[in-house]
């Protein structure tokens, strides 16, 4: 079984200041690690995710996050925010089985609040 | 390409009446998933189907709780009777392929309101 800890609810950040979003996992096996987001008034859609290969995966808008397995962690982190990222960011984890698709694990959500 | 659609988005339903919610995937996606968001909360996997068949539905409460796949394109969901904690918002998704590791395709969400 897996577990996914995002510890900050909610993140208030100044429009252009950089921002970090946490996210730690817990697992017995090896997983796939995604970051969704939630616009206002909008559904879950992926931002990005690890599969394998480079540790660092990036966005279309700007986002990267860096999977870290030492620290059993994948950070989101963006150095420039804007008004539009406002909304709800879920860290998710899906078991890497050699069989097919998997359900997610999701965390409690971090509610990043951009500030004019 | 249309995305996941959910019927209906709101319902208010009074304790142990029965409700049942409706998914249409994205066309050709394989995978259907299930999920409950109570506010405050990440997203929990209810039931997991591949094609018409049940792949995961080891967290669902299957002494009021039911799915089915017909046909292997849309779903349904019913919770009967209802009870006050079943208040959250139930989420479709799709994936395209069976393959560990595919993203999933949300949907906006029924939000139920259990009195």
């Amino acid at each position: 079984a897996q577990s996914v800890t995002q510890l900050d609810s909610q993140v208030p950040v100044f429009e252009e200041a950089p921002v970090e979003l946490r996210c730690n996992y817990s697992s017995s096996v090896s997983v796939y690690l995604f970051w969704y987001v939630q616009y206002p008034n909008q559904g879950l859609q992926l931002l990005l995710k690890y599969l394998s290969g480079s540790t660092l995966v990036e966005s279309i808008n700007g986002f990267e996050a860096e999977f870290n397995k030492s620290q059993t962690s994948f950070h989101l982190r963006k150095p420039s925010v804007h008004i539009s990222d406002t909304a709800e960011y879920f860290c998710a984890v899906s078991e890497r089985s050699g069989g097919g698709a998997d359900g997610l694990t999701f965390g409690k959500g971090t509610h990043l609040i951009i500030q004019p | 390409e249309a995305g996941v659609a959910q019927s209906p988005r709101y319902k208010i339903i009074e304790k142990r009446q029965s409700v049942a919610f409706w998914c249409n995937p994205i066309s050709g996606h394989a995978t259907l998933y299930w999920y409950q968001q109570i506010l405050g909360q990440g997203p929990k996997l209810l039931i997991q189907f591949q094609n018409n068949g049940v792949v995961d539905d080891s967290q669902l409460p299957k002494d009021r709780f039911s799915a089915e796949r017909l046909k292997g394109v849309d779903s349904t969901l019913k919770i009967q009777p209802a009870k006050l904690e079943d208040s959250a918002v139930y989420l479709c998704a799709s994936s395209f392929r069976d393959a560990p590791g595919e993203t999933q395709y949300f949907g906006p969400g029924t939000r139920l309101l259990v009195l």
